[in-house]
């Protein structure tokens, strides 16, 4: 059973559009983290929300935690070449140490 | 400038064989991760280590052995390789105190291919 589900499992689009990937689960996280991955390179820390209905800004990146703390949403406007690669997001049960990611979405804007 | 350095980039060996990987980091962490991506790209933790003590053993062969040195070290020995070992493996350390605890950062990856 996956813990969290990360939808969509691919998503190619143009230079210029918007997207949202989701991140969903039935367990409560105490906080849930967002990573991007280049080919080759490993997972790079986007954002970090704690606070059920928490909205986080990162240039033209908008990151949301539920308001159960249940999923989350991450929202690219505008989206650039730049922007390609597999976005991952994780959660934190408590203070376990222990981060479960989901499987990611494969993100690809083409110019 | 390097936070979490892995060695080696690329590890091919045949099947049976021993091989090491190593981690190190110089952000001042006080835990240190590994884990494993497989060919879907699903990441999933392998062990953690907290001020050189295992916190997190996940259901891994022992064929597969972490060891940490010191607070900035954390090595991966595997025994008696397998084709199923493919992977990248990647060492990642975070704080586990403050408002930045578990924020992972993680080195380049290792990737084994055993043939």
């Amino acid at each position: 059973t996956q813990l969290l589900e990360q939808s969509p499992q691919f998503l190619s689009i143009q230079e210029g559009e918007n997207l949202t990937v989701y991140c969903n689960s039935s367990s409560v996280f105490s906080s849930l983290q967002w990573y991007r991955q280049e080919p080759g390179e490993g997972p790079v820390l986007l954002v970090t929300v704690v606070t059920g209905g928490e909205v986080k800004k990162l240039k033209r990146l908008t990151f949301q935690f539920g308001d159960a703390r249940k999923d989350s949403s991450l929202h690219i406007t505008a989206a650039q070449p730049g922007d390609t690669g597999l976005y991952l997001c994780a959660g934190l049960k408590g203070s376990n140490y222990k981060l479960t990611f989901g499987k990611g979405t494969l993100l690809t804007v083409n110019p | 400038d390097t936070a979490v350095s892995q060695t080696p980039k690329y590890l091919v060996t045949q099947m049976g064989n021993d091989k090491s990987i190593k981690c190190e980091q110089n952000l001042g962490h006080d835990t240190m991760y590994w884990y494993k991506q497989d060919s879907k790209k699903f990441l999933k933790i392998m062990f953690s280590y907290n001020n050189k003590e295992l916190i997190i053993n996940e259901t891994v062969p022992n064929r597969f052995s972490p060891k940490s040195p010191d607070k900035a070290h954390l090595n991966l020995h595997i025994n008696s390789l397998e084709l199923g070992d493919s992977a990248v493996y990647f060492c990642a350390s975070s704080h586990s105190f403050g408002q930045r605890a578990y924020e992972q950062y993680f080195g380049p990856g290792t990737r084994l291919t055993v043939t």
